[in-house]
């Protein structure tokens, strides 16, 4: 079975700053998907960055980046330049296998003008 | 443009009545999926779906029914709606390949008063 965790229910942070959302796994499968989800106050749930377990190095878009540590099982979120339109709630999640998603309990995540 | 279409936006109706949420996707996915959102947002699979003629419940019980006699449309039905139906239902869908994670559609609110 997969497990994840957010351990940051909320998170808050001045516009323009640096924030990092934190994910922990656990999987028995060898070869696996990551991936942080955006949900806007009642908008659609968006895919923001994909990991492929099988590569080293971190994905990019733009300003959001990912710290995958495989051998500790963490995947953080780090989102430079905060905007207000990055308010949201973040759900990270994991896929292995013939597995379907599963997901964390998500942070929400707060921009202070 | 492809995408996945949940309607109602927004539903409030009395206890007892029958209600179907509907989900349609235009992206030809085999596979699709009823998310449960909570209150404090954690999402629950609830049904899901790998073809047609072929439905499965998820890892969260519910009352609800799914049906899959087309690819494309995935309608969530609640026999008599209970106050405890109260919730967000989010539809998604997916490809084969894990790679591009699950397309959420933008919710169904459910109020049962």
């Amino acid at each position: 079975a997969q497990t994840v965790t957010q351990s940051q229910p909320e998170m808050s942070v001045q516009e323009a700053e640096t924030v990092t959302l934190s994910c922990t796994y656990d999987t028995s499968e060898s070869d696996y998907y990551l991936f942080w989800y955006k949900q806007p106050p009642s908008r659609q749930m968006i895919l923001v960055i994909r990991q492929e377990a099988y590569k080293q190095q971190n994905a990019t878009e733009n300003r959001f980046s990912v710290n995958f540590q495989k051998a500790a099982k963490s995947f953080s979120l780090k989102i430079s330049d905060s905007q207000l339109g990055d308010a949201a709630m973040y759900f990270c999640a994991a896929q292995g296998g013939a597995q379907k998603l599963v997901f964390g309990q998500g942070t929400r995540l707060t921009i202070n003008p | 443009e492809a995408d996945i279409y949940q309607t109602p936006r927004y539903l409030v109706i009395g206890t007892g009545k029958k209600i179907t949420l509907e989900c349609s996707q235009t992206m030809g996915h085999d596979k699709m999926y009823w998310y449960q959102q909570d209150p404090g947002m954690e999402l629950h699979l609830i049904h899901y779906s790998y073809g047609v003629n072929s439905t499965e419940k998820g890892d969260l019980s519910s009352e609800s029914t799914v049906s899959r006699i087309r690819t494309e449309h995935f309608p969530l039905t609640l026999e008599s709606a209970r106050p405890s139906h109260t919730s967000q239902y989010l539809c998604a869908s997916s490809r084969a390949d894990r790679l591009y994670g699950y397309t959420f559609g933008s919710g169904t609110r459910l109020t049962v008063v």
